[in-house]
Formats: C-alpha cells, structure tokens, sequence
C-alpha cells in the first residue's frame, strides 16, 4: 500500500511569510500527527488529528495551525515565520489507537 | 518535559549487543521507539504499554518498567543496517491518543 506522503518536499520562506505544508495518510488512517524536528530540540509533537479534530496539542504558539480533512488528509499552516521555524515537519498516520504511527518523508522548510 | 535517552552515543563491531535507555519524570502509559537512518523518515520498532503489552518487530526486544518510569531497547548480534538513531517516545497523558514526548535520540554507529 502507499506510503504517507508530503508536499512539497522542500521550501523557502522568508521571514514573515506564511506556509502550508499538506499531508497525505495512508488509506484507512483517520489520525495524523506533526512533528517538527531539529538539530538542537529533535523531535517535537506540534499537534494530532483524528477524524477532522484536533485531539491533542504540543506546546507550540498559535501561529502554528492545522487542519484536517474528511478524505483524512491534513495540513498545517505556520503564519509569520521566524528564522527559528526552520526544520523538518514530519507528518505521521495511524488508525488511531494506541498503535505504530508511519511517518511521511518530511518537508524541510528553511525560513531565510 | 522529554524523557531522557542513554546513551547519547554507542559505536559497535557487528555481532555485539548494545542497550538503549529510556527515562522519564513522569507516570509513563506507554514507550513508543523509533529508529530513523540519516536522511529517512522515522520507522516504527516497537510500543510497550502499561500492563505488559507490547506491539513491535519480533527481532526486536524492549522491557518497561512503570515503577522506575523506565524502558530498555536490547539489540542483539549487531547487523550494519541496525545503525542509526534511536528514539523514545513517550505518553505520559494515558488518554488512548497520540501526544508523544520524544528523547533527543541515541545514535548507533555498527561497524564491520
């Protein structure tokens, strides 16, 4: 079966601008989850998606948003970009349980 | 706050064993890890919930400790394609959903 999906793959931004990053679960998966991994911090949990509600929120600020649809498809949107907001955003599904999540190969997002 | 992996850093000769340790402040539900090789997405190894069940590769070991708030990863005979960064995730809310606290990782280089 098809593996998770993302696009784009890679994007500059520059500082101030906004970026949407989309997702692509694998079929049958209603739960999405982001992370947003760094050199410095590793892999931080920005939020979860299960059947188009957020479940579950990491300690982010609110110009990090997302968003899911009903074909489970996800996006996230980070509005007035930092330098900081550099990074891979990875992207995982699951069904939804307490089960392995399968990530995306990432978007690496480099804000100039 | 992220549970604390050791150690940071093991090198290996192919053949040998090595443990990788997970702690964490908190009442632990479940450990989730992972291992990602350079460049590629994270891959699933293995969940350990509280109770004793365990979901994961059958070649892979682990054991979880809820008293010490404590998982081990056990790697034995070595292969080449073991090496690469290992990471804990942990679920200290035992909601039934994903809000994982990810360590920082262990890198495991096996050599020949």
């Amino acid at each position: 079966k098809a593996g998770v999906t993302q696009t784009p793959r890679y994007l500059i931004k520059t500082r101030g601008q906004q970026v949407t990053l989309s997702c692509s679960p694998i079929s049958g998966h209603r739960s999405v989850s982001w992370y947003q991994q760094t050199p410095g911090q590793g892999l931080q949990f920005l939020f979860e998606y299960f059947s188009e509600t957020q479940r579950n929120k990491g300690n982010f600020p609110g110009r990090f948003s997302g968003r899911q649809f009903s074909n489970s498809r996800s996006e996230m949107n980070v509005s007035t970009l930092e330098l900081g907001d550099s990074a891979l955003y990875l992207c995982a599904s699951s069904f939804g349980g307490v089960d392995e999540q399968y990530f995306g190969p990432g978007t690496r997002l480099t804000v100039t | 706050q992220q549970p604390v992996q050791s150690p940071q850093a093991v090198i290996l000769r192919e053949g040998e064993d090595a443990v990788i340790n997970c702690s964490s402040s908190k009442a632990l539900y479940s450990v989730h890890w992972y291992r990602q090789k350079h460049g590629e997405a994270p891959v699933f190894l293995m969940i350990l919930l509280k109770g004793g069940e365990q979901k994961g590769h059958e070649k892979i070991s682990a054991s979880f400790n809820e008293k010490k708030q404590q998982s081990s990863l056990y790697l034995t005979a070595s292969q080449l394609s073991y090496s690469g960064t290992y990471f804990c995730g942990t679920d200290n809310s035992g909601a039934g959903s994903y809000q994982l606290t990810f360590g920082k990782g262990t890198k495991l280089s096996v050599i020949p």
